[in-house]
Parts: structure tokens; C-alpha cells; sequence
């Protein structure tokens, strides 16, 4: 069981250039998420979803894209990097028993930069 | 969607004093409030979390109280240790139907002074 895991670990871009960050989950859950984290803005939301084929914009989606082909993975996509996108990516996975959600497990990070 | 705030920013508090953050949510429908403990270089882990059918929760030094009326809930933590320094986050469902899927508050540093 290795939980959430994210690939890569580190990334340096150029301008311009494309991506995708993976993610994958092998706890069936649910629901599955992405986050950007920058120095005193917390965590922000970027897309998310609460099953296979069904995903949402959250609170920062501007240049990234999302698919939910299947439960276990959920890749987040840079169309064209830009500096403002240096950040570290978390996903995140959680799951809901009778009604009630419980914890969400966080993969252990990208650090991303775009020179 | 779901708004969090978070305050306070910052805290220093001596070794075996209390600490208090507290945060509030504008969507009355959420029904789920989890805080996660992050420290330096490593992921969020949740500590403690609450649902909206209680108003108190504790688990050692740590406990979470809701005020479903007021939107806001807290997190106590007691007889601080060394330890405890970390960046603390409050959530709450981005929407309805996505609990799963949390918004956060923008998070506060402690800081457990020996």
C-alpha cells in the first residue's frame, strides 16, 4: 500500500514549455485533489474532483488542466509554464464512509521551477 | 464556494502554555473541519478533525471546537512542547457534494519558545 505518490520529486521548466505532474492513489478513494503551496498564501486549491470523469475548477486553475480517467490517478498538466508557476504541488486523496468524509492523505510533493 | 480565514498569521508561545488558532467558514452547509500540522519540508498531516454533528473534540493536548452558528471553530492545543513548532491549517469542503475536497486557510506559525 504506498498511499499517494507524485512524480517527480523536482522539476526545473523553461518558459513556455508543457508538463504533467503525476499522481496516483492506490486506496480507492474517491475523492482526489491538487494544491499549489507558496511561501505565506497556504494552501490554494487548483482542481479537483470527486470521481472517475468528473472534475472541478478550485480556487487558482488558470493554466492547468486536469482528467480523471480512472480512480487511481489524477495528472495535473502545465499547458505553458510561466515563472508565476514555481511552486510546490501537492495531491491530496480522501474518501467518504456512510456519508462523512475522512482524512486526506497528501502525496509528498513537486517542487517546480520555471526559469 | 467555500471561503476559510485563518488568524492569527503568527504565534510564539512559551513551553507549557496554551495556544488557540482560529478560523471561519462561510458556507453553513459544510459539515467537515479538519486542522493539519506541516513541518518544514514535509507534507500536511491531518491532527484532529470535526464533523458538524458535534461541538467538541479532543485527543490529548489537542482539541477542536465548532460554533455552527457563528461559523467558526478553533483549535486548542495545551502544554505546548517544542515539538508542536509547525505551520497549523484549518479546511472546510470546498462545496457541497465535495467534501472531500478541502479549501484552506492560509495557515499560522507556531513557534514553542524553551
Amino acid at each position: 500500500n504506498a498511499g499517494v505518490t507524485q512524480t517527480p520529486k523536482f522539476q526545473v521548466l523553461k518558459t513556455g514549455q508543457s508538463m504533467t505532474l503525476q499522481c496516483a492513489q492506490d486506496m480507492n478513494h474517491e475523492y482526489m485533489s491538487w494544491y499549489r503551496q507558496d511561501p505565506g498564501m497556504g494552501l490554494r486549491l487548483i482542481h479537483y474532483s470527486v470521481g472517475a470523469g468528473i472534475t472541478d475548477q478550485g480556487e487558482v486553475p488558470n493554466g492547468y488542466n486536469v482528467s480523471r480517467s480512472t480512480t487511481e490517478d489524477f495528472p495535473l498538466r502545465l499547458l505553458s509554464a510561466a515563472p508565476s508557476q514555481t511552486s510546490v504541488y501537492f495531491c491530496a486523496s480522501s474518501y467518504s464512509i456512510q456519508g462523512w468524509v475522512t482524512e486526506a492523505f497528501f502525496g509528498q510533493g513537486t517542487r517546480l521551477t520555471v526559469v | 464556494g467555500e471561503n476559510v480565514e485563518q488568524h492569527p498569521s503568527t504565534l510564539s508561545v512559551q513551553e507549557g502554555d496554551s495556544a488557540v488558532i482560529k478560523c471561519t467558514y462561510s458556507d453553513s452547509a459544510s459539515n467537515y473541519f479538519p486542522w493539519y500540522k506541516q513541518e518544514l519540508g514535509k507534507r500536511p498531516q491531518l491532527i484532529i478533525d470535526i464533523r458538524s454533528n458535534v461541538g467538541e473534540k479532543k485527543d490529548q493536548r489537542i482539541a477542536v471546537t465548532l460554533n455552527k452558528t457563528a461559523k467558526h471553530f478553533s483549535l486548542h492545543i495545551t502544554e505546548t512542547q517544542p515539538e508542536d513548532s509547525a505551520v497549523y491549517f484549518c479546511a472546510a469542503p470546498v462545496r457541497p457534494g465535495s467534501q472531500g475536497n478541502l479549501i484552506f486557510g492560509k495557515g499560522t506559525k507556531l513557534s514553542v519558545k524553551p
